[in-house]
């Protein structure tokens, strides 16, 4: 079965630091695709980025970028420099095909709090 | 270009009672998904609809139902609250493509917060 794994429930960094979210998943599509979202106390889900499994070159966006490897089965995030806007859970994801749409599969999230 | 939006944001109900939340998708996406968020369950998907039809439910029981409209917007209703649907329902909605498949590109609103008492 389709499982995204978050282990890391919650990180505290200082303003600047660098960090690393863990994102690890297992499926048995052999098309699929990964995503982050962003969930601020606000409650929406905000996407940051979705990555197919076809493509394993890292991404990077301003201070964010995604280390995506099928080998190990892991998409994991990165954001330099990190800022307290940058405060929030973070959530990785998977699809799953069902009857011709993508439903998806979250890990339980992680709790990013950077401070001053 | 407008978000989605759910409507009511808080709502308060007791065991027993039912509950219908709103959702209007961007202008343009076709595809509506719901999901649940709890502290104990996390995200999980209830449901999917495209062209008025669900195409796809979760693991809930049938206390839990919904429908789409012709112009997109969707609607969900929980039946007989139970404590344990106390949550935060997302609503999601996506572009289609060609074929029909969403793009599994999920586009959230703030969610509905339900309080059973």
């Amino acid at each position: 079965a389709q499982k995204v794994t978050q282990a890391q429930t919650e990180i505290s960094v200082v303003e600047k630091e660098d960090v690393t979210l863990d994102c690890v998943y297992e499926t048995r599509d052999t098309t699929y695709y990964l995503f982050w979202y962003k969930q601020p106390p606000s409650g929406e889900l905000v996407f940051l980025i979705r990555r197919n499994s076809f493509d394993e070159q890292n991404e990077i966006s301003g201070r964010y970028s995604w280390n995506f490897q099928k080998s190990t089965s892991s998409f994991n995030f990165t954001i330099t420099a990190s800022q307290v806007v940058d405060s929030a859970v973070y959530f990785c994801a998977l699809s799953e095909v069902m009857d011709s749409s993508y439903k998806l599969i979250f890990g339980s999230g992680t709790r990013l709090l950077v401070r001053p | 270009k407008a978000g989605v939006t759910q409507t009511p944001r808080y709502l308060i109900k007791t065991r027993g009672q039912q509950v219908t939340l709103s959702c209007s998708p961007i202008s343009g996406h076709r595809s509506v998904s719901w999901y649940q968020q709890t502290p104990g369950q996390g995200l999980q998907f209830l449901f999917e609809y495209f062209s008025e039809t669900q195409r796809n439910k979760g693991n809930f029981p049938g206390r839990f139902s919904g429908r789409q409209f012709s112009n997109s917007r969707s609607e969900m209703n929980v039946s007989t609250l139970e404590l344990g649907d106390s949550a935060l329902y997302l609503c999601a909605s996506s572009r289609i493509l060609a074929g029909g498949m969403n793009t599994g590109e999920l586009f959230f609103g703030e969610g509905s917060r339900l309080t059973v008492l």
